[in-house]
């Protein structure tokens, strides 16, 4: 059974720093990656999505890599800003099932 | 282009009862996705609809169906309603069931 791993559940980080967030997988079959934030009580914004026979995928401050050998995949923020407080999940497509971390929330102190 | 709506935002409803939720998605896709997600939980998959179709399915009693309209457009029920699915049931709609856009969700309280 795939399982999806995010750790740690919570990170507080001061404004300005970079900082990676991280997703770990139990089978390396997935098709995509997607990162998506959610603000609190909010639906889910796409960030990233990389293929499965990508190795990563930037846009802006946000870099992700895909590592399926080793099962992990990494959110890189650069520069970070208090509007990126918010909780970062990672889901997996596999066989036409899209199963979810639990996510990482992220609070970036002014 | 207009993103995933979803109506209501908001609902009360008490055990027992039975509840519709409503989802349209993005204009020219043709899969529509249902999430329910609860502290405890995280994100779980209920179901998928692609072309009318129920393409997938989560591991949810039957208590909870859906169904795709020809616009794509869809709906979620719940009938007999517990207190556990007091939850944010989110949807998402895709061109290919692969790359997914969320909807800003209904928040289901059962009381």
């Amino acid at each position: 059974k795939q399982e999806v791993t995010q750790i740690p559940a919570a990170l507080s980080v001061p404004e300005g720093e970079n900082l990676v967030l991280n997703c770990s997988f139990t089978d390396s079959a997935i098709y995509n990656l997607q990162w998506f934030r959610q603000d609190p009580g909010k639906g889910l914004t796409s960030l990233l999505l990389i293929q499965s026979s990508q190795r990563e995928q930037t846009s802006g401050r946000l870099n992700a890599s895909l590592d399926k050998s080793s099962g992990r995949s990494t959110l890189y923020i650069a520069a970070s800003q208090p509007g990126d407080s918010a909780t970062y999940l990672c889901a997996l497509n596999r066989d036409d099932k899209i199963i979810f971390g639990k996510g990482t929330r992220l609070h970036i102190l002014p | 282009k207009a993103g995933v709506t979803q109506t209501p935002r908001y609902l009360i409803k008490t055990r027992g009862q039975q509840v519709t939720l409503s989802c349209s998605p993005i204009s020219g896709h043709r899969s529509v996705s249902w999430y329910q997600q609860t502290p405890g939980q995280g994100l779980q998959f209920l179901f998928e609809y692609f072309s009318e179709t129920q393409r997938n399915k989560g591991n949810f009693p039957g208590r909870f169906s859906g169904r795709q309209f020809s616009n794509s457009r869809s709906e979620m029920n719940v009938s007999t309603l517990e207190l556990g699915d007091s939850a944010l049931y989110l949807c998402a709609s895709s061109w290919d069931g692969y790359e997914q856009y969320f909807g800003p969700g209904t928040r289901l309280t059962v009381t």
